[in-house]
């Protein structure tokens, strides 16, 4: 059981290119979500979705954007890539009915 | 929206002391107070979780007290080990508001001295 898979693990991106952070699980799970982690400031929601086709904004939505065509996969885009979106990105998912919320290992991003 | 505030940020314990982290919340709509474990380098995992219809939860050395009045839970835990050395995180969720998305605290890190 994979769980919650995120990839890639690592990536440097330059100012101003776009990438994709692709999250998949297999646990069958109608809520996902997207986290970024900065030192000393928690975990900040940036975008979630409760169910294909379904996207909402978190706390910190601007410069990402978000698709759940399936119910497996919430990929996270970043469109123009800026030094202050430098964090580590968790997708986490859990069950509708709620309870514990599951993550995937992260993906480290550093924008120079 | 919610706001978690959790206190402190850094607790230095000797092994087999007890160790106590605090939050407070500010939507009294929230009902389900998880807390999470991270690792260096690791994902954050549930450790336990309180839903608001219970005063106080134990799991083993861990337990957790809620108090809805005061807007406030907390994380204890005994007779720490090192392999408790990690960062806490508390959270907290409204779990009939539209977004039903869990806000965290900004962490502990919890060093436990051998």
């Amino acid at each position: 059981n994979a769980g919650v898979t995120q990839t890639p693990k690592f990536q440097v991106l330059k100012t101003g290119q776009s990438m994709t952070l692709q999250c998949a699980q297999d646990m069958n799970h109608e809520y996902m979500s997207w986290y970024r982690q900065d030192p000393g400031m928690g975990l900040r929601l940036i975008h979630y979705s409760v169910g294909a086709g379904i996207t909402d904004q978190g706390e910190v939505p601007n410069g990402y954007n978000v698709s759940r065509s399936t119910t497996e996969d919430f990929p996270l885009r970043l469109l123009s890539a800026a030094p202050s979106q430098t964090s580590v990105y968790f997708c986490a998912s859990r069950p509708t009915a709620g309870g514990e919320l599951f993550f995937g290992e992260g993906s480290r991003l550093t924008v120079l | 929206g919610e706001n978690v505030e959790q206190h402190p940020s850094t607790l230095s314990v000797q092994e087999g002391d007890s160790a106590v982290i605090k939050c407070t919340y500010s939507d009294s709509a929230s009902n389900y107070f998880p807390w999470y474990k991270q690792e260096l380098g690791k994902r954050p995992q549930l450790i336990i979780d309180i839903r608001s219809n219970v005063g106080e939860k134990k799991d083993q050395r861990i337990a957790v007290t809620l108090n809805k009045t005061a807007k406030h839970f907390s994380l204890h835990i005994t007779e720490t080990q090192p392999e408790d050395s990690a960062v806490y995180f508390c959270a907290a969720r409204a779990r009939d508001t539209g977004r039903r998305a869990l806000t965290f605290g900004s962490g502990t890190r919890l060093q436990v001295q051998p």
